[in-house]
């Protein structure tokens, strides 16, 4: 079966990095386009990232972009969030997803989550 | 930017009632909105996909409709695990990929 799992959240300073990884499995990883999407504590839900299924096309949240970049490595079938320049409005639980498809459509499989808290 | 608008922000009934929640877009998404439902603590699940299609394994009672604007997710007939979050996507016009803000579905 299909699953996902996130690593790497924790409490960062503000200006500090942090790389998020989502170890997939129970399908073929390279096949499908992959998202990074979080949730502010009781909020509703912002894709920050995507990358297609081979990582030649990537787009970004106007609110991440040019502080994280996201990539992949088909070969080990992980998903890697790298967050730079960290804020506080960057709290959140960020879930990895899979994409429907090959590029981008819809999630149909997510992660469990992982917390990650900015605060000095 | 789409935006999308989820009415009502919470709805109240009760176990066998039906449920009819609403997604507006700020313009036309043609069919390509999808429904999740979020429980507390745990990741969305995708319910519909092209605004009618449910997902593998989405019991029959939940539908979606709608095109262009409008679309409606309908519960027919409501059990006690359908009380949940639920959320609208759109992937029509990308990027961004936009979500609806929410529409809480409790216990009457």
């Amino acid at each position: 079966q299909v699953q996902l799992e996130e690593s790497g959240g924790g409490v960062v300073q503000p200006g500090r990095s942090l790389r998020l990884s989502c170890a997939a499995s129970g399908f073929t990883f390279s096949s499908y386009g992959m998202h990074w999407v979080r949730q502010a504590p009781g909020k509703g839900l912002e894709c920050v990232a995507v990358i297609w299924y081979d990582g030649s096309n990537k787009y970004y949240a106007d609110s991440v972009k040019g502080r994280f970049t996201i990539f992949r490595d088909n070969s080990k079938n992980t998903l890697y969030l790298q967050m730079d320049s960290l804020r506080a409005e960057d709290t959140a639980v960020y879930y990895c997803a899979r994409d429907k498809g090959a590029t981008v459509s819809y999630f149909d499989y997510w992660g469990q989550g992982t917390l990650v808290t900015v605060s000095s | 930017e789409i935006v999308l608008t989820q009415s009502p922000a919470t709805l109240s009934l009760s176990p066998g009632e039906r449920a009819t929640l609403s997604c507006r877009a700020s313009q036309s998404v043609s069919s390509y909105l999808a429904w999740y439902q979020q429980k507390p603590g745990q990741a969305p699940r995708l319910l519909i996909y092209d605004a009618s299609n449910r997902a593998t394994g989405i019991p029959a009672r939940f539908s979606g409709s709608g095109s262009g604007t409008d679309f409606t997710l309908a519960i027919s007939s409501l059990e006690p695990e359908d009380f949940a979050v639920y959320y609208c996507q759109q992937r029509s016009n990308w990027p961004p990929i936009t979500f609806g803000q929410g529409t809480r579905l409790d216990i009457k």
